[in-house]
């Protein structure tokens, strides 16, 4: 089983500022298997990254994926208002599928 | 647009059984394989099974292999989770989950159905 680590688990940050989420694999990841999920309170996950970098329909561009192999990041080049929530990496190329403990983003 | 909505959850005591059902609609659902991922209260994310678009493929976390059997019926445009012998730590909010291919993302979520188990 291939375990997910986030961080850091919170985030304390305003809006307007450059965010980077860390996720970092305990054996490598399938060909880039990688998405990350951003979940509301009172809300299912919603898709956000797939296959590492690529974004989903929908997704502003202000959210970007990157990495290979056992190290990932999920970047938001400037925090808006609704961004404030947490966010899950979830490795699809082996099973059983895995997802990370989460990272808060919260407001300062 | 996608739908997927669960239902048949609630308060179930721990060894007894209880079925969740999620119904699609807004894409082709019999050429889609299907997940359930469930949410402990105040938890993380967990993978609890999925099947394939025919059946023909399933599986699950090694937590719930042995007591949860996942079926779908194409003709219904749904998806099931017999969740048998219950057990305190399954209770979580349970969604029903769309992905693109077998081994692929879950590109689409149900709002959830909650299962609560205790006595």
């Amino acid at each position: 089983e291939i375990v997910l680590t986030q961080s850091p688990g919170t985030l304390s940050l305003s809006p307007g500022e450059r965010v980077t989420l860390s996720c970092r694999a305990s054996q490598s990841v399938s060909s880039s298997d990688l998405a990350w999920y951003q979940q509301k309170p009172g809300q299912a996950p919603r898709l956000l990254i797939y296959d590492a970098s690529s974004r989903a329909t929908g997704i502003p561009d202000r959210f970007s994926g990157s990495g290979s192999g056992t190290d990932f990041t999920l970047t938001i080049s400037r925090l808006e208002p609704e961004d404030f929530a947490v966010y899950y990496c979830q490795q699809y190329g082996s099973s059983p599928r895995t997802f990370g403990q989460g990272t808060k983003v919260e407001i300062k | 647009e996608v739908q997927l909505v669960e239902s048949g959850g609630g308060l179930v005591q721990p060894g007894r059984s209880l079925r969740l059902s999620c119904a699609a609609s807004g894409f082709s659902f019999d050429i889609y394989a299907m997940h359930w991922v469930r949410q402990a209260p105040g938890r993380g994310l967990e993978w609890v099974s999925g099947i394939s678009w025919n059946s023909g493929t399933v599986d699950y976390a090694d937590s719930v292999k042995g007591r949860f059997s996942i079926s779908r019926d194409n003709t219904k445009n749904s998806l099931y989770l017999q969740m048998n012998s219950l057990r305190p730590e399954d209770t979580a909010l349970y969604y029903c989950a769309k992905v693109d291919q077998w081994l692929g993302y879950f590109d689409s979520w149900g709002q959830g159905a909650l299962v609560t188990v205790s006595s």
